[in-house]
């Protein structure tokens, strides 16, 4: 079966650093997302990882290795608005999203 | 950026009615349309992907007749919950995406419409 998991829920202090692990198990892989959704509201689009290594964009970067299914994004800098779900997601061989359940990020002052 | 719209943001309805949802991306075109249901405290689910011009293919355990998908141009879908039921209640979102490789596979989502049946 396809399969993706990340942590339930993690608690980060604002300005630190945090990283989020994502592993997959898919049949086929042509891309790996990240989501940042905060309550109510729908996913936003943080991140899209197809090669392998580390983009960056601002505070948040990515990382991918296709050959573990591996992935996690940093978070840098924490601020109390990062407090959200950051949902992982895989296109599998047909294009078929894959999402994991999500990991709750919590920041304290 | 890619902006994708949804229509209502949210809605009450008494059951037994039927409600539609509009999804539209504003700024390109959109070959494939997703619908996702969302319920408090979890993950998204994916009711149906709807492509331009064709029969929407829904996943296992969605009612078709039920949840009724038109994707009649590239930039509008259209969802609507027939004969809504209070279990019927949830989180709709939508999301587009333009092949065309890279960056352009992403799915971008709607805001969401809450749906509320009494």
């Amino acid at each position: 079966g396809q399969n993706i998991d990340q942590p339930t829920e993690m608690t980060a202090t604002e300005g630190a650093i945090v990283q989020i692990n994502c592993t997959y198990q898919t049949s086929g892989f042509n891309g790996l997302f990240w989501y940042q959704q905060h309550a109510g509201e729908a996913p936003t689009f943080l991140s899209y990882n197809v090669l392998d290594g580390l983009e960056e964009k601002g505070r948040f970067s990515s990382f991918l290795s296709r050959s573990k299914g591996y992935s996690y994004l940093l978070l840098k800098e924490l601020q109390m608005k990062d407090s959200a779900s950051y949902l992982c997601a895989v296109y599998d061989s047909n294009y078929q999203l894959i999402w994991g359940a999500g990991t709750k990020l919590i920041i304290k002052p | 950026g890619a902006v994708v719209s949804q229509h209502p943001s949210w809605v009450i309805c008494k059951s037994g009615t039927s409600v539609k949802i509009e999804c539209r991306s504003l700024d390109f075109q959109a070959t494939t349309m997703f619908w996702y249901r969302q319920f408090p405290k979890q993950s998204l689910m994916l009711m149906a992907t709807s492509n331009e011009g064709s029969k929407a293919t829904y996943e296992q355990g969605v009612e078709k007749d039920k949840f009724l998908i038109n994707h009649a141009s590239l930039t509008l879908s259209t969802l609507t919950v027939t004969s809504a039921h209070p279990e019927d209640s949830s989180f709709y979102i939508c999301s587009a995406r333009e092949l065309g490789g890279g960056d352009t596979d992403t799915q971008y989502f709607g805001p969401g419409t809450r749906l509320t049946v009494l």
